[in-house]
């Protein structure tokens, strides 16, 4: 069965304290890994994609990475502005094609 | 531009009754999702649409249906509410198959 689990559930940061998120996944057949951000009240707003284990993606304090069983974003330096949940998506590409699965989430929390 | 848009933003229902909720795209995407986001639970797939005249069950179906008569609308129906639907649903759409979606800004749905 496709899964994608989110760690940690929340995590509290102080103003330039990099740390990571993980999106661990096990899907048949990746067709690709999505990062997202989500403000409260808002809905998801793209980050990167990522196809292949081995491919990184950049993206002013963020940098996403892929290996064959997980995702990073890294968060270098946050500020509170990057106070956020985000999110990771899978899209498996066997048999449900266009359907993608999402993880619960991580709650950062950036204090300046 | 408007992107995606979804109507109404809000809406308090008491059991049994029915409702729609429109989610509108001017981006001229193929692909068309509704999703509800619970707590601790991610972003779930009700139906998704790969065109116009086109619908398909998601994960979670039961109790929804939908409509796409026009290419830039996808239309949720709530035939007979439950206090189980209470949630936010969220609309995304896609240009093609392995792009990011874009997502609205949900409708936040409470049923008494």
């Amino acid at each position: 069965e496709d899964q994608v689990t989110q760690s940690p559930e929340a995590l509290r940061l102080q103003e330039g304290e990099s740390s990571s998120l993980n999106c661990s996944y096990t899907v048949s057949g990746l067709r690709g890994l999505f990062w997202y951000r989500q403000d409260p009240g808002k809905g998801p707003e793209f980050l990167f994609t990522l196809y292949s284990a081995g491919e990184e993606k950049e993206k002013e304090r963020l940098k996403a990475t892929l290996t064959k069983k997980e995702s990073f974003l890294h968060i270098t330096a946050p500020k509170p502005e990057d106070s956020a949940t985000y999110l990771c998506a899978v899209r498996s590409g066997v048999f449900n094609f266009n359907k993608f699965y999402f993880g619960s989430g991580t709650k950062l929390n950036v204090k300046p | 531009n408007a992107g995606v848009t979804q109507t109404p933003k809000f809406r308090v229902l008491k059991t049994g009754q029915s409702m729609t909720l429109l989610c509108a795209q001017d981006m001229n995407h193929e692909y068309m999702y509704w999703y509800r986001q619970d707590p601790g639970m991610g972003l779930r797939l009700i139906h998704y649409s790969v065109g116009e005249g086109t619908t398909a069950k998601g994960e979670v179906p039961d109790g929804y249906n939908v409509s796409r008569l026009k290419k830039q609308n996808f239309l949720l129906g709530l035939e007979s509410a439950a206090p189980s639907q209470t949630s936010v649903y969220f609309c995304a759409s896609q240009p093609l198959s392995n792009q990011p979606q874009h997502f609205g800004d949900g409708t936040r749905l409470s049923i008494l």
